[in-house]
């Protein structure tokens, strides 16, 4: 079966660094032609991509947040990792993991979704 | 980059057609044939409807179609059915590898 799971803490304080984990089921990280992204929701909002990371270790982030992320993987464990620094309260939201759709050539729709995993950024 | 321009809200009778509709640029939407629309029911992860404008994953019924003119595409819900009462979200490729999401449209089926 192939899935997606995302897990990581459920509450981070204002400042602390974020560290999520996806973990994939039924098909390998590191398979040519795979990508994996990671998108949030705040509560009652819209969608927003963060960023992707490609079979071959290609990475790419969002503009406005680059500066805070890292996108890494873990073949070993077949995990896709997401490092976010200086948190706030507007990172409050539901964190998914997404596989890219393998026919796409650039990367632009989303075909399997995890079930998301909620952070509040609070004190 | 501002997030694509949905309206918010959408409704229709079973049976009718609705369609919503997303405006960008042409730094995205009008840019690119890449085009794609989410359907998100309330606590669930979004799934695929639409991609590159027009095309549909297997599995999604025939009345769902996308289009797109210049800086707007639409998504067009044919035959309405109480079950695609949910949230549609576009997407857009934006230039290096970056997408774009719209700000989501809940469609209300009376």
């Amino acid at each position: 079966q192939v899935t997606l799971t995302e897990s990581g803490p459920a509450l981070v304080k204002p400042t602390q660094a974020l560290r999520l984990t996806c973990t994939l089921s039924g098909f390998s990280v590191s398979s040519t032609g795979v990508r994996m992204n990671w998108i949030r929701q705040p509560p009652g909002k819209a969608l927003e991509w963060l960023a992707r990371i490609d079979w071959d270790d290609d990475k790419f982030y969002s503009t406005s947040l680059q500066s805070r992320l890292a996108i890494s993987k873990d073949t070993s464990r077949n995990q896709v990792v997401l490092t976010m620094t200086n948190t706030g309260p507007a990172d409050t939201a539901t964190y998914y993991c997404a596989r890219t759709l393998s026919r796409s050539p650039v990367g632009d729709a989303f075909d399997l979704w995890g079930q998301g995993t909620v952070v509040t950024v609070s004190s | 980059q501002s997030a694509l321009t949905q309206p918010p809200s959408a409704s229709g009778s079973p049976g009718q057609s609705v369609t919503i509709s997303c405006t960008g640029t042409s730094s995205d939407v009008g840019g690119y044939d890449y085009v794609s629309w989410y359907q998100q029911h309330p606590g669930k992860a979004p799934k695929l409807m639409i991609y590159e404008v027009a095309r549909r994953p297997s599995g999604v019924p025939d009345r769902f179609s996308g289009s797109k003119s210049g800086n707007t595409a639409s998504l067009t819900v044919s035959g309405l059915q109480a079950e695609d009462e949910a949230d549609y979200y576009c997407c857009s490729y934006a230039g290096s590898n970056t997408v774009i999401f719209g700000g989501g449209t809940k469609l209300t089926v009376l």
